[in-house]
């Protein structure tokens, strides 16, 4: 069975802090990508990424960043945080192009910032 | 712009009963939709559609897709506390493009 582990389940930060949220999945997923999930607005893409070291934008790109230094992990970055970053945030993987394949999710990561 | 549109927002039912819900789409460049159920946690995958009129069935759970008529519909049979969840619809459009609609929450009572 795909595995997709996040860092963490609930995280509080404060106004301002950096953040660091990381994803970690087991097959070998060429594809990779950060959602976030808010009630009435479904699941948005953030960034997602093809290949180790490559990115792209997503729906809602600002105010976040990302790094993808090995193919396993993805991680999503809030420089700054702030409160309306407020969300429910999701990891998924997918194998590669050329076809589309479904998405296995991570179990999230619930951020507030205060 | 590409939208999903789920219906019902939410649903209510007694165990044993039957639940219909819907799916309807507009996107450019349509790749396939697909189903999850999201309990507390992870999205799990249901089914993926990518031909219309074909239905897939997994137990008490079935899909069928309608490519002419924008939609999909996902009915589950015979419902168990268990179905208690949100179910979400996504259509991809692209390798790397998936978009959800809100889901349906759906809650069985016993």
């Amino acid at each position: 069975d795909v595995k997709v582990t996040q860092s963490s389940r609930y995280l509080v930060k404060r106004t301002g802090e950096k953040v660091f949220l990381e994803c970690v999945q087991d097959m070998d997923h060429e594809n990779m990508f950060w959602y976030r999930q808010d009630p009435g607005l479904g699941l948005r893409l953030i960034y997602f990424s093809y290949d180790v070291k490559m990115k792209e934008k997503g729906d809602i790109p600002e105010g976040y960043s990302v790094s993808r230094e090995k193919k396993e992990r993805f991680s999503l970055i809030l420089e700054s945080a702030s409160t309306n970053q407020t969300s429910m945030y999701l990891c998924a993987s997918s194998l590669v192009a050329g076809y589309v394949y479904e998405q296995y999710f991570g179990p999230g990561t619930r951020l507030t910032v205060t | 712009e590409d939208k999903v549109v789920q219906s019902p927002l939410s649903l209510v039912v007694h165990e044993g009963d039957t639940v219909t819900l819907n799916c309807s789409y507009e996107v450019t460049n349509f790749r396939s939709l697909l189903w999850y159920k999201q309990e507390k946690k992870a999205p799990t995958f249901l089914f993926m559609l990518t031909s219309s009129g074909i239905e897939k069935k997994s137990g008490r759970l079935s899909s069928i897709l309608d490519k002419k008529e924008l939609f999909s519909i996902l009915n589950i049979t015979a419902t168990q506390t268990g179905d208690s969840a949100v179910y979400l619809c996504a259509v991809s459009s692209g390798t790397y493009k998936y978009i959800f609609g809100t889901g349906t929450r759906l809650k069985v009572l016993a």
